[in-house]
């Protein structure tokens, strides 16, 4: 069946462009995972959605950094007037289950890159 | 594409050899581990997990192994294959709430 899909996979952007990221997860799936991937590291802790409830936002690295999902289905993260350090891999992951620690299918990513 | 793996420590084996991965987690309060393939151009891809409460826990050609004294958990991949060449990562969680924290990662590399 369809996985979690992502769009766009590639971005380049200018440093102080707005971006927006996309994710669609699968269907049905209550949590969703926003996480920050830098070359040659773990994948990093952003934000987590159960249905349209943003419930932690504590990995958002500053007030540029913003999510959504407000039809508990598709989400956003949008990046306000990008800098060269967001030059990274966004990777979303989506969970059946309510917390979904146990069970997260990861999208392939958006790799975004600030020029 | 850029690979995943880059800067990161690797481990080389022969094709058919057996494979242990390590990872040195942080926080003695995790109670919940995954292990993670991941790769190039990819999303990670669950193996297998093990709760605090287990030692060692068995898959399809993979087991993980706990150490929570030391802080310790390897993954033991038999009869490794060119497919498994990739970075894999280890993940912990405390149970308090739904992040995930990953380490550095390593990458596997199968030799012919």
């Amino acid at each position: 069946g369809a996985g979690v899909s992502q769009s766009p996979r590639y971005k380049v952007a200018k440093r102080g462009q707005d971006v927006a990221l996309r994710c669609d997860p699968i269907s049905g799936h209550v949590s969703l995972f926003w996480y920050q991937q830098a070359l040659g590291q773990g994948p990093e802790f952003l934000t987590y959605f159960q249905n349209e409830a943003q419930l932690d936002k504590s990995g958002l690295p500053s007030d540029r950094f913003f999510a959504e999902r407000p039809e508990g289905s598709v989400s956003t993260l949008k990046i306000q007037r990008t800098q060269q350090e967001d030059s990274a891999v966004y990777l979303c992951a989506s969970s059946p289950l309510a917390g979904g620690v146990e069970t997260q299918y990861f999208g392939p990513g958006t790799r975004l890159l600030v020029l | 594409g850029e690979s995943v793996g880059l800067h990161l420590p690797t481990l080389s084996v022969q094709e058919g050899d057996n494979s242990i991965i390590n990872c040195a987690y942080s926080n003695s309060a995790s109670d919940y581990f995954i292990w993670y393939k991941q790769e190039s151009g990819k999303g990670p891809q669950f193996i297998i997990d093990i709760r605090s409460n287990m030692d060692k826990r068995q898959g399809q050609r993979v087991t993980v192994l706990l150490n929570k004294t030391v802080k310790h958990l390897s993954l033991q991949i038999a009869a490794t294959q060119p497919g498994d060449s990739a970075v894999y990562f280890c993940a912990e969680n405390t149970g308090a709430n739904s992040k995930l924290t990953f380490g550095k990662g390593i990458t596997l590399s199968v030799r012919p």
